[in-house]
């Protein structure tokens, strides 16, 4: 079965290094998103990602977040410069389509900033 | 903004009984609706989903009920097994990002415990 695979599964970093986090959407897949959960919390969106370009984003994305799809296969989300807030699990998801289709999730990085 | 929330953070059960998680949305506009599993340290899976045009879907021991009216759904689990001990989350699907496509929007959750 397809499925959104995401590296690593944890990341250990130091305040105020830049991390990358990476994820492989299901190929056919035609939209993209990052969430975050900070532990103990709900999902929270931050990003959909279409056509090459930013679609929507919410207010936890601000500059030191981007996200980039280097090449057909891969989805990142950058963070410039971490902070200890920004610990939390990193979920990737993807849809095939866009109306009233399922919005499939990797198994998340976990994020640890010290 | 809006949102979609839950009504109980834990909901506790005998192996064997039938569990009832709540939910409530606030975004009259949303007409797509998804049931997610998250078990500890994984990613939501997909459960089962409705479209606003419907007000019930089963599934493998699963149903979804949903009521526009009050803008609630629910989701039942019949015959409860340790195995579905995890997190759920409703989420509604909003608004129109370029290309048509719907970003989920996701509630706190409700843990369910299944006692053997």
């Amino acid at each position: 079965e397809p499925e959104v695979t995401q590296t690593p599964s944890h990341q250990v970093t130091q305040m105020g290094q830049e991390v990358i986090l990476r994820c492989v959407p299901i190929s056919n897949h035609l939209y993209f998103y990052w969430y975050r959960q900070i532990l103990g919390q709900k999902v929270e969106f931050l990003v959909s990602f279409y056509n090459n370009e930013i679609s929507e984003k919410s207010e936890i994305f601000d500059d030191q977040f981007s996200v980039e799809r280097p090449d057909g296969s891969n989805f990142t989300l950058k963070i410039r410069s971490t902070k200890l807030e920004d610990s939390a699990m990193y979920f990737c998801a993807s849809i095939e389509r866009g109306l009233n289709t399922e919005a499939f999730f990797g198994q998340g990085t976990r994020l640890t900033v010290v | 903004g809006e949102s979609v929330g839950l009504h109980l953070p834990t909901l506790s059960v005998q192996e064997g009984d039938n569990s009832i998680i709540n939910c409530a949305y606030s975004n009259s506009a949303s007409d797509y609706f998804i049931w997610y599993k998250q078990e500890s340290g994984k990613g939501p899976q997909f459960i089962i989903d409705i479209r606003s045009n419907m007000d019930k879907r089963q599934g493998q021991r699963v149903t979804v009920l949903l009521n526009k009216t009050v803008k609630h759904l629910s989701l039942q689990i019949a015959a409860t097994q340790p195995g579905d001990s995890a997190v759920y989350f409703c989420a509604d699907f909003w608004g129109y990002a370029s290309g048509g496509s719907y970003i989920p929007t996701f509630g706190r959750g409700t843990s369910l415990i299944v006692h053997p």
